[in-house]
């Protein structure tokens, strides 16, 4: 079965501050793909990106960057400078190709708050 | 606004009782997604519909059931309640490229809040 853990359940930031959010992943499949959602305050889950497993290449948009390390089955979210509408929980998610796990399975989700 | 409709945004019931939770599916979006988010389950599947068939099963308990309809929105049928139930439950669409792929994004909606008292 495959499996997201996202280790810290809450991280609070000075806003400006750089945070990163850690995303640890296990699969069978040699294919899949990764998500980051982001879930604010008003409760729905807003899509970030999608990468998938062939593709390790870095990602960055804006102040977001993703670090996709294979080697290591990990999947980090930064977020530079930080701001207070950054404040949400972020989930990691995984889906694989085979079986059951074509549909997505979450991490348990990363309450970030940024404080003015 | 994603796109995806789900009503009611709030629903507070009884124990025992039947609820019916509705989504409408962005344009397009051949496919809807059932997840229900609770503290200590976090967020679950529950079953997809592909065009108004099912495609796929999860952790989706016997009294609850679900239905895609020719239009293509879909209901969520929960029965008798029980306090356990009380989550937030989230519709999902996608366009489907493939039906076995996961590589689909899907769009969620802002979810309905079911409280069981």
């Amino acid at each position: 079965a495959q499996k997201v853990t996202q280790a810290q359940t809450e991280i609070s930031v000075v806003e400006k501050e750089d945070v990163t959010l850690d995303c640890v992943y296990e699969t069978r499949d040699t294919t899949y793909y990764l998500f980051w959602y982001k879930q604010p305050p008003s409760g729905e889950l807003v899509f970030l990106i999608r990468r998938n497993s062939f593709d390790e290449q870095n990602e960055i948009s804006g102040r977001y960057s993703w670090n996709f390390q294979k080697s290591t089955s990990s999947f980090n979210f930064t977020i530079t400078a930080s701001q207070v509408v950054d404040s949400a929980v972020y989930f990691c998610a995984l889906s694989g190709t085979s079986g059951s796990a074509r549909q997505l399975t979450f991490g348990s989700g990363t309450q970030l708050t940024v404080l003015p | 606004d994603s796109g995806v409709t789900q009503t009611p945004k709030h629903l507070i019931t009884a124990t025992g009782q039947r609820v019916t939770l509705r989504c409408s599916p962005r344009s397009g979006d051949l496919s809807v997604y059932w997840y229900q988010q609770s503290l200590d389950q976090g967020l679950q599947f529950l079953i997809q519909y592909y065009n108004g068939e099912e495609r796929a099963k999860g952790n989706i308990l016997e009294r609850f059931s679900a239905q895609q309809f020719p239009d293509l929105h879909s209901e969520l049928n929960l029965s008798s309640l029980e306090l356990g139930d009380s989550a937030l439950y989230f519709c999902a669409s996608s366009v489907v490229a493939g039906v076995v792929s996961g590589a689909n994004v899907l769009t969620f909606g802002a979810g309905s809040r079911l409280t069981v008292l």
